[in-house]
């Protein structure tokens, strides 16, 4: 499986933006870039994903480089109920590996 | 906004006995999955489910786990003979097909304790 690395943590002050950054260098052609986040004690809940072209849905933004190495999860204006651990997790199309796999993602602390 | 359904929300169990943790999983939805979470630690796949069959394990899903549709709405997890390091929060996901561009949902989990 094509890997992922994080920073263990972050903070960001309540009602400011807050930019994730994820690095995957061995991406390949056809892997897409999937968010999930894990706020206490729930599960992982989806947040958004691409494949080559910036996103944006009501939850975040997906910035992704042009050589697809990196990516950043954006989220435009923190509020304490965004406080969770943020995980990026690469997948292949179908009949590739259908699972996802967790690293230990960026734990996002926000501040009040 | 569709959702995975999970029962019990707990379980305390003692050593040695058997436990089924029950999911609903999205009702148009074709593949299921079951991943655990030890306290503190990383959320680890353990099985996935197509066409009544299982498709990919883990080397945690040993003999003592078993999976099941047993009604085509109803997903389980059995574990035969509970172990103390089976204290985990056991989540069942689901997905309509798993092409890359498509979303994984996970329910809020069934947290097992074992005693």
């Amino acid at each position: 499986d094509a890997k992922t690395t994080q920073p263990n943590s972050m903070e960001s002050n309540e009602e400011e933006p807050v930019h994730l950054p994820c690095n995957h260098s061995t991406i390949s052609g056809t892997d897409y870039i999937h968010w999930y986040r894990q706020l206490p004690s729930q599960g992982p809940e989806y947040v958004i994903h691409g494949l080559t072209s910036n996103v944006n849905n009501r939850m975040a933004s997906l910035a992704i480089a042009e050589d697809r190495k990196s990516s950043t999860l954006i989220l435009h204006r923190a509020t304490l109920r965004d406080a969770a651990v943020y995980y990026c997790i690469l997948r292949d199309p179908p009949f590739g590996n259908e699972k996802l796999t967790f690293g230990t993602g960026t734990r996002l602390t926000i501040i009040p | 906004e569709p959702e995975v359904t999970q029962t019990p929300s707990h379980q305390v169990t003692q050593m040695g006995q058997e436990v089924i943790l029950r999911c609903v999983p999205i009702s148009n939805h074709l593949y299921f999955y079951w991943y655990r979470q030890i306290l503190g630690q990383k959320v680890e796949f353990l099985v996935s489910f197509y066409n009544n069959e299982i498709s990919e394990k883990s080397e945690i899903f040993d003999d003592q786990f078993s999976v099941e549709r047993p009604d085509g709405s109803n997903f389980t997890l059995k574990i035969r003979s509970t172990k103390l390091e089976d204290s985990a929060m056991y989540f069942c996901a689901s997905i309509w097909t798993p092409n890359g561009g498509n979303t994984i949902y996970f329910g809020e989990g069934s947290w097992l304790t074992v005693v």
